[in-house]
């Protein structure tokens, strides 16, 4: 059964980098699909932040394309995120998940992780 | 960027009541339309894509249509599990999902 479980810290500074890594379990990322991030501040709905493939082709939020990167580990069947310069904005519920597609279209989501609250605060 | 709203954002319904939720895109989607359920504490669950087809172990009491800029999600014969709140997301250009429907005990 195919699981994901996010990890990370809870808590970073205004200014400074969030980084977060995804571990996949119950499936091969270097097998396929895409793999994402999407993230959801309180009583809002959900926000894609970028999807990446185990090739190297990452895709992201032209709204936050300029400070997030996205990479991916095969070997350890992980994928991690990094948003840089980070505000009390950027506080919210972090989720990774698999990203599905069927021809000719981009990605819904399934599963997901359980997610993690990044809070960013001095 | 296509811009998804849904109404209304609140809705009270009797269990064992039916319920039919909105969800509008700025610009035609296609049937690139997925629904997904939340409740308090969980990652969201998907429901739909493909606007109307279920995906496994979805009961048949969830159904989806619509196409090009609107789309419903009908539940039918509300059960406790399903007070939950609801959002719709759109794939046919980057991903961006709606601000949600609460669906709650009346």
């Amino acid at each position: 059964q195919l699981r994901l479980q996010e990890s990370g810290p809870g808590l970073v500074k205004p200014s400074e980098t969030l980084s977060l890594t995804c571990t996949v379990s119950g499936y091969s990322i270097g097998s396929g699909y895409y793999w994402g991030w999407v993230r959801q501040s309180a009583g809002k709905g959900p926000e894609w932040i970028g999807s990446c493939y185990h090739a190297g082709n990452s895709y992201y939020n032209l709204a936050l394309q300029s400070r997030a990167v996205l990479s991916i580990d095969t070997s350890k069947n992980q994928f991690s995120l990094k948003l840089s310069f980070v505000t009390a904005a950027d506080t919210a519920v972090y989720y990774c998940a698999r990203s599905r597609s069927s021809d000719n279209t981009l990605w819904w989501f399934d599963p997901w992780g359980q997610g993690t609250l990044v809070t960013v605060s001095s | 960027e296509i811009v998804m709203t849904q109404s209304p954002p609140t809705l009270s319904v009797s269990p064992g009541g039916r319920v039919t939720l909105s969800c509008r895109a700025s610009q035609s989607v296609s049937s690139s339309l997925a629904w997904y359920q939340q409740k308090p504490g969980q990652p969201p669950r998907l429901l739909i894509y493909g606007a109307s087809t279920r995906t496994a172990g979805v009961p048949a009491r969830f159904s989806g249509g619509g196409s090009g800029t609107e789309f419903t999600l009908t539940i039918s014969g509300l059960q406790s599990e399903d007070f939950a709140v609801y959002f719709c997301q759109q794939y046919n250009s980057w991903p961006v999902f709606g601000p949600g429907t609460k669906v709650e005990i009346k």
